[in-house]
């Protein structure tokens, strides 16, 4: 089983910084890699698949690399409305199995 | 545009049954996978359970393997989650999220998410 880990666990940046949230995967899922925004009561949303690919309505100043075991998600300025849990996830080959990490919380320093 | 709407949440008793259901709308319902996925209280996400466009594939998470049951009526537009033998660590807000991608691999639209409570 491929498990994915996120840091930091914590995220304190103030509006306007750019921020940098990691996922590190046991083994290598080439590029098979999505992001994930969820705000208090809210259900999630996605932002980025295949590691780099904005989804629909995603704003430019997301951005996400990376590929094998090492991925990142770049803010590149925060906005008021960016503070939120983020998750990443990964698809496994067969049988389906699917896998988030245990999320970054990016706060308001 | 796409809407998911769960229904039939709510506080159950552990070992007894719940079933959830997820209203589709805005899109083609039979040609799309979807999921369930859960969050427990102070958790993060869980997937539960996948099924394909036709309902001939499905699979599930090991914590709910041989407990749960995922299904769809793709006349009524709707997918199903059948709880039984429920664990007080069931308890979650869970969701139906339509699958894209190569095994219907990310979750592009999502539910607002029923609450299931298991408590004696």
């Amino acid at each position: 089983e491929i498990v994915l880990t996120q840091s930091p666990a914590t995220l304190s940046l103030s509006p306007g910084e750019r921020a940098t949230l990691s996922c590190r995967a046991s083994q290598s899922i080439g590029s098979y890699l999505a992001w994930y925004q969820q705000k208090p009561g809210q259900a999630p949303r996605l932002l980025i698949y295949d590691a780099s690919n904005r989804a629909t309505g995603t704003p430019a100043r997301f951005s996400g690399s990376g590929s094998g075991t090492d991925f990142t998600l770049t803010i590149s300025s925060l906005e008021p409305e960016d503070f939120a849990v983020y998750y990443c996830q990964q698809r496994g080959d067969w049988p389906p199995m699917y896998t988030f990490g245990q999320g970054t919380k990016l706060e308001i320093k | 545009q796409v809407q998911l709407v769960e229904s039939g949440g709510g506080v159950v008793q552990p070992g007894r049954s719940l079933r959830l259901s997820c209203g589709a709308s805005g899109f083609t319902f039979s040609t799309y996978g979807f999921h369930w996925v859960r969050r427990a209280p102070g958790k993060g996400l869980e997937w539960v359970a996948v099924i394909w466009y036709d309902g001939n594939n499905r699979y599930y998470a090991d914590s709910v393997k041989g407990r749960f049951t995922v299904s769809r009526d793709n006349s009524k537009n709707t997918l199903y989650l059948q709880m039984n033998s429920l664990r007080v660590e069931d308890t979650a807000v869970y969701y139906c999220a339509r699958g894209s991608g190569i095994n219907y691999g990310y979750f592009d639209h999502w539910g607002q998410g029923s609450l299931v409570t298991v408590s004696s």
